[in-house]
């Protein structure tokens, strides 16, 4: 079975510019999260979709958004990039909601740089 | 707001000796604990979860952790470390309520000495 893709692998872009990170998750899963996760850190929250809602959101400035799909693909858009958004996003998709406590599945990540 | 503290930065052991990677947690209400290993340049796999019943939980690879709610920690224990255990590994937990958003540790760095 395939797990949780996410493309691009790698990114590089400039100040100022905006980026799109894809993520297609494990067939069946409707549940999908995103994670910053900063070199030496460990990854930080910041959205939760389910059955194409935003169910959760950390704590991220308006530049990040997101959205998923009728397919429960999703797609992560930050605007106006700083440098410290450079990091591996991480893409993470998951059964259940709010009732259930399955794990969470993560992709590769996409590693962005901001230069 | 939920967290974890997962202490050292770095845990060194030798090939073959029991291996603990320690967390403790703070969550309101009864916490969900998961562990994950992350390969260089790689995403987060997951190991093992505590969500109810008993304090010993077994996971992939020989892993298994063990929930103390009187010390709210939930550390991770190899009986015998492979060099191939070398890894960063990260605890998470998040609450009973709301979304499955996990907050996790700063990680720590596994070296398994030959």
């Amino acid at each position: 079975d395939a797990g949780v893709t996410q493309s691009p692998t790698h990114l590089i872009k400039t100040r100022g510019q905006h980026v799109t990170l894809r993520c297609s998750p494990i067939s069946g899963h409707k549940s999908v999260s995103w994670y910053q996760q900063v070199l030496g850190q460990g990854p930080q929250f910041i959205f939760q979709y389910y059955e194409k809602e935003e169910r959760g959101r950390g704590n991220f400035p308006d530049r990040f958004s997101a959205r998923q799909f009728p397919n429960y693909s999703s797609e992560l858009n930050v605007n106006a990039l700083l440098l410290g958004d450079s990091a591996l996003y991480l893409c993470a998709s998951s059964l259940a909601n709010l009732a259930g406590v399955d794990e969470q599945f993560f992709g590769p990540g996409t590693r962005l740089t901001v230069l | 707001a939920q967290s974890v503290a997962q202490p050292e930065d770095q845990v060194n052991v030798a090939e073959g000796n029991p291996l603990t990677v320690k967390c403790t947690y703070s969550v309101s209400g009864n916490p969900y604990l998961f562990w994950y290993v992350q390969y260089p340049n790689r995403g987060l796999q997951f190991l093992l979860k505590y969500i109810t019943g008993d304090n010993l939980v077994k996971g992939s690879y020989g892993f298994e952790a063990e929930f103390n709610k009187s010390q709210t920690s939930f550390h991770l224990k190899k009986p015998s470390a492979l060099v191939s255990d070398s890894a960063l590994y990260f605890c998470a937990v998040r609450g009973l309520y709301g979304n499955n958003r996990l907050a996790f540790g700063k990680g720590n760095q596994v070296v398994v000495i030959p």
